[in-house]
Protein backbone atom coordinates (compact mmCIF):
# COMPACT_ATOMS: atom_id res chain seq x y z
CA UNK A 1 0.00 0.00 0.00
CA UNK A 2 1.14 3.72 -0.45
CA UNK A 3 2.25 5.35 2.32
CA UNK A 4 1.60 8.94 3.81
CA UNK A 5 2.32 11.21 1.28
CA UNK A 6 3.63 15.27 2.75
CA UNK A 7 4.34 17.90 0.90
CA UNK A 8 6.90 20.27 0.52
CA UNK A 9 9.37 18.29 1.40
CA UNK A 10 11.52 21.54 2.63
CA UNK A 11 10.00 25.29 3.25
CA UNK A 12 12.08 27.98 4.15
CA UNK A 13 10.02 31.37 5.25
CA UNK A 14 11.14 34.68 7.13
CA UNK A 15 9.25 35.19 10.30
CA UNK A 16 6.02 36.36 10.08
CA UNK A 17 5.18 34.97 7.05
CA UNK A 18 2.80 32.25 6.50
CA UNK A 19 3.07 28.74 5.47
CA UNK A 20 1.15 25.40 4.65
CA UNK A 21 1.65 21.82 4.64
CA UNK A 22 -0.11 19.27 2.79
CA UNK A 23 -0.61 15.35 3.56
CA UNK A 24 -2.42 12.88 2.12
CA UNK A 25 -3.08 9.47 4.36
CA UNK A 26 -3.35 6.00 3.50
CA UNK A 27 -6.21 5.30 1.76
CA UNK A 28 -9.09 3.90 4.44
CA UNK A 29 -7.32 5.60 7.14
CA UNK A 30 -9.72 7.44 9.26
CA UNK A 31 -7.73 9.04 11.89
CA UNK A 32 -4.80 11.64 10.76
CA UNK A 33 -2.34 13.22 12.93
CA UNK A 34 -0.21 16.09 12.58
CA UNK A 35 3.12 16.27 15.17
CA UNK A 36 5.80 18.78 15.09
CA UNK A 37 9.58 17.60 15.34
CA UNK A 38 12.00 19.74 16.78
CA UNK A 39 15.66 18.94 16.29
CA UNK A 40 17.01 16.08 18.60
CA UNK A 41 13.31 15.54 20.31
CA UNK A 42 11.22 13.22 19.84
CA UNK A 43 7.70 14.07 17.78
CA UNK A 44 5.10 16.45 19.58
CA UNK A 45 1.09 16.03 18.73
CA UNK A 46 -0.38 19.08 17.76
CA UNK A 47 -3.99 17.35 16.44
CA UNK A 48 -5.66 14.46 15.92
CA UNK A 49 -8.95 14.15 13.10
CA UNK A 50 -11.04 11.56 13.22
CA UNK A 51 -12.95 11.44 9.73
CA UNK A 52 -13.12 15.30 8.90
CA UNK A 53 -13.58 16.41 12.86
CA UNK A 54 -11.34 17.04 15.71
CA UNK A 55 -10.54 14.77 18.31
CA UNK A 56 -7.99 16.85 20.53
CA UNK A 57 -6.25 20.36 19.37
CA UNK A 58 -5.21 21.20 22.96
CA UNK A 59 -1.46 21.10 21.95
CA UNK A 60 -2.13 23.31 19.17
CA UNK A 61 -0.81 27.35 19.14
CA UNK A 62 -4.04 28.63 17.89
CA UNK A 63 -3.38 32.00 17.68
CA UNK A 64 -0.84 31.17 14.51
CA UNK A 65 -1.62 27.61 13.66
CA UNK A 66 -4.61 25.99 11.87
CA UNK A 67 -5.36 22.43 10.56
CA UNK A 68 -8.46 20.93 8.57
CA UNK A 69 -9.20 17.96 7.31
CA UNK A 70 -12.50 18.55 4.55
CA UNK A 71 -14.08 15.66 3.04
CA UNK A 72 -12.15 13.49 5.96
CA UNK A 73 -8.97 12.37 3.40
CA UNK A 74 -5.95 15.13 3.00
CA UNK A 75 -5.12 17.45 5.32
CA UNK A 76 -3.33 20.96 5.49
CA UNK A 77 -1.74 22.88 8.56
CA UNK A 78 -0.93 26.01 8.59
CA UNK A 79 1.18 28.63 10.45
CA UNK A 80 0.33 32.33 9.93
CA UNK A 81 2.54 34.31 11.16
CA UNK A 82 5.76 31.80 11.42
CA UNK A 83 8.20 32.16 14.11
CA UNK A 84 11.55 31.60 14.65
CA UNK A 85 10.70 28.67 17.46
CA UNK A 86 8.44 27.12 14.66
CA UNK A 87 11.42 25.66 12.80
CA UNK A 88 10.95 21.56 12.68
CA UNK A 89 9.97 18.55 10.75
CA UNK A 90 5.76 18.55 10.85
CA UNK A 91 4.91 14.80 10.46
CA UNK A 92 1.74 13.73 9.25
CA UNK A 93 0.48 10.25 10.33
CA UNK A 94 -2.48 8.06 10.00
CA UNK A 95 -4.35 5.13 11.11
CA UNK A 96 -7.20 2.82 10.20
CA UNK A 97 -9.08 3.79 13.49
CA UNK A 98 -9.37 4.83 16.96
CA UNK A 99 -9.18 0.62 17.65
CA UNK A 100 -6.51 -0.54 19.78
CA UNK A 101 -5.31 -2.59 16.90
CA UNK A 102 -4.39 0.65 14.51
CA UNK A 103 -0.89 1.58 14.88
CA UNK A 104 0.30 4.73 13.51
CA UNK A 105 2.00 5.06 9.90
CA UNK A 106 4.14 8.17 9.96
CA UNK A 107 5.05 10.40 6.17
CA UNK A 108 8.98 11.51 6.00
CA UNK A 109 7.58 14.72 6.99
CA UNK A 110 8.41 18.76 5.96
CA UNK A 111 11.58 20.37 7.22
CA UNK A 112 10.71 23.95 8.06
CA UNK A 113 13.16 26.59 8.36
CA UNK A 114 12.13 30.16 9.54
CA UNK A 115 14.82 32.47 9.34
CA UNK B 1 -0.37 14.13 31.18
CA UNK B 2 1.98 11.35 30.34
CA UNK B 3 5.61 11.84 30.57
CA UNK B 4 7.89 9.81 29.18
CA UNK B 5 11.86 9.64 29.58
CA UNK B 6 13.87 7.65 27.01
CA UNK B 7 17.69 6.71 28.05
CA UNK B 8 20.65 6.49 26.82
CA UNK B 9 20.47 9.26 24.38
CA UNK B 10 23.62 7.40 22.70
CA UNK B 11 24.82 4.40 22.08
CA UNK B 12 27.34 3.13 20.47
CA UNK B 13 28.14 -1.06 19.96
CA UNK B 14 29.92 -3.44 17.98
CA UNK B 15 28.37 -5.34 15.27
CA UNK B 16 27.11 -8.67 16.19
CA UNK B 17 26.43 -7.67 19.81
CA UNK B 18 23.33 -6.54 21.29
CA UNK B 19 21.56 -3.21 22.69
CA UNK B 20 19.21 -2.05 25.06
CA UNK B 21 17.43 1.00 25.47
CA UNK B 22 15.00 2.03 28.05
CA UNK B 23 11.78 3.92 28.40
CA UNK B 24 10.14 5.18 31.65
CA UNK B 25 6.29 6.49 31.77
CA UNK B 26 4.62 8.47 34.28
CA UNK B 27 0.43 7.82 33.60
CA UNK B 28 -0.44 4.28 35.14
CA UNK B 29 -3.36 4.41 32.93
CA UNK B 30 -1.04 4.28 29.54
CA UNK B 31 -1.66 0.42 27.88
CA UNK B 32 0.11 0.87 24.44
CA UNK B 33 4.08 1.46 24.03
CA UNK B 34 5.42 1.17 20.55
CA UNK B 35 9.01 1.60 19.70
CA UNK B 36 9.89 3.69 16.32
CA UNK B 37 12.96 3.57 14.26
CA UNK B 38 13.39 6.75 12.24
CA UNK B 39 16.30 7.11 9.64
CA UNK B 40 18.12 10.63 8.34
CA UNK B 41 15.45 12.61 6.16
CA UNK B 42 12.40 9.95 7.19
CA UNK B 43 9.69 9.54 9.25
CA UNK B 44 9.24 6.85 11.80
CA UNK B 45 8.89 3.51 11.44
CA UNK B 46 6.73 1.25 13.50
CA UNK B 47 9.19 -1.69 14.58
CA UNK B 48 7.78 -3.36 17.68
CA UNK B 49 4.80 -2.62 19.60
CA UNK B 50 3.47 -3.90 22.87
CA UNK B 51 0.46 -3.59 24.85
CA UNK B 52 -0.54 -3.77 28.65
CA UNK B 53 -1.34 -7.21 29.28
CA UNK B 54 2.09 -8.34 27.07
CA UNK B 55 4.82 -8.98 29.52
CA UNK B 56 7.18 -9.37 26.63
CA UNK B 57 6.99 -9.89 22.66
CA UNK B 58 9.37 -10.68 20.30
CA UNK B 59 10.39 -10.39 16.12
CA UNK B 60 12.96 -12.31 15.01
CA UNK B 61 16.29 -9.76 16.59
CA UNK B 62 14.21 -7.20 18.56
CA UNK B 63 12.41 -7.75 21.45
CA UNK B 64 10.54 -5.46 24.22
CA UNK B 65 9.71 -6.13 27.68
CA UNK B 66 7.30 -4.09 29.58
CA UNK B 67 7.32 -4.04 33.55
CA UNK B 68 3.85 -2.30 34.56
CA UNK B 69 4.45 -2.19 38.22
CA UNK B 70 7.97 -0.07 37.79
CA UNK B 71 6.56 1.73 34.69
CA UNK B 72 9.09 0.89 32.49
CA UNK B 73 9.59 -0.63 29.04
CA UNK B 74 12.70 -1.82 27.12
CA UNK B 75 13.58 -2.54 23.51
CA UNK B 76 16.35 -5.50 23.12
CA UNK B 77 17.91 -5.87 19.90
CA UNK B 78 20.53 -8.76 19.18
CA UNK B 79 22.97 -9.50 16.81
CA UNK B 80 23.10 -5.84 16.00
CA UNK B 81 24.10 -4.95 11.97
CA UNK B 82 24.66 -1.64 10.49
CA UNK B 83 21.47 -1.17 8.95
CA UNK B 84 20.42 -0.72 12.60
CA UNK B 85 22.04 2.38 12.68
CA UNK B 86 19.14 5.11 13.46
CA UNK B 87 17.39 7.07 16.04
CA UNK B 88 15.19 4.56 18.26
CA UNK B 89 11.96 6.46 19.88
CA UNK B 90 10.02 4.63 22.09
CA UNK B 91 6.06 6.33 22.93
CA UNK B 92 3.21 5.51 25.64
CA UNK B 93 -0.66 5.97 24.82
CA UNK B 94 -3.71 5.64 26.89
CA UNK B 95 -6.97 4.35 25.96
CA UNK B 96 -8.09 4.02 21.73
CA UNK B 97 -7.22 7.41 21.01
CA UNK B 98 -3.19 6.91 20.07
CA UNK B 99 -2.45 9.92 21.35
CA UNK B 100 1.11 9.26 21.83
CA UNK B 101 3.96 10.89 23.80
CA UNK B 102 7.33 10.16 22.79
CA UNK B 103 10.58 9.44 24.25
CA UNK B 104 13.63 12.12 23.70
CA UNK B 105 15.20 9.06 21.22
CA UNK B 106 18.33 7.33 20.90
CA UNK B 107 21.29 7.67 18.68
CA UNK B 108 21.99 4.09 17.85
CA UNK B 109 25.31 3.52 16.20
CA UNK B 110 26.34 -0.22 15.12
CA UNK B 111 29.73 0.17 14.02
CA UNK B 112 31.31 -2.80 12.02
Amino acid sequence: EAGVAQSPRYKIIEKRQSVAFWCNPISGHATLYWYQQILGQGPKLLIQFQNNGVVDDSQLPKDRFSAERLKGVDSTLKIQPAKLEDSAVYLCASSPGQGKNSPLHFGNGTRLTVT
Amino acid sequence: GENVEQHPSTLSVQEGDSAVIKCTYSDSASNYFPWYKQELGKGPQLIIDIRSNVGEKKDQRIAVTLNKTAKHFSLHITETQPEDSAVYFCAASTGSARQLTFGSGTQLTVLP
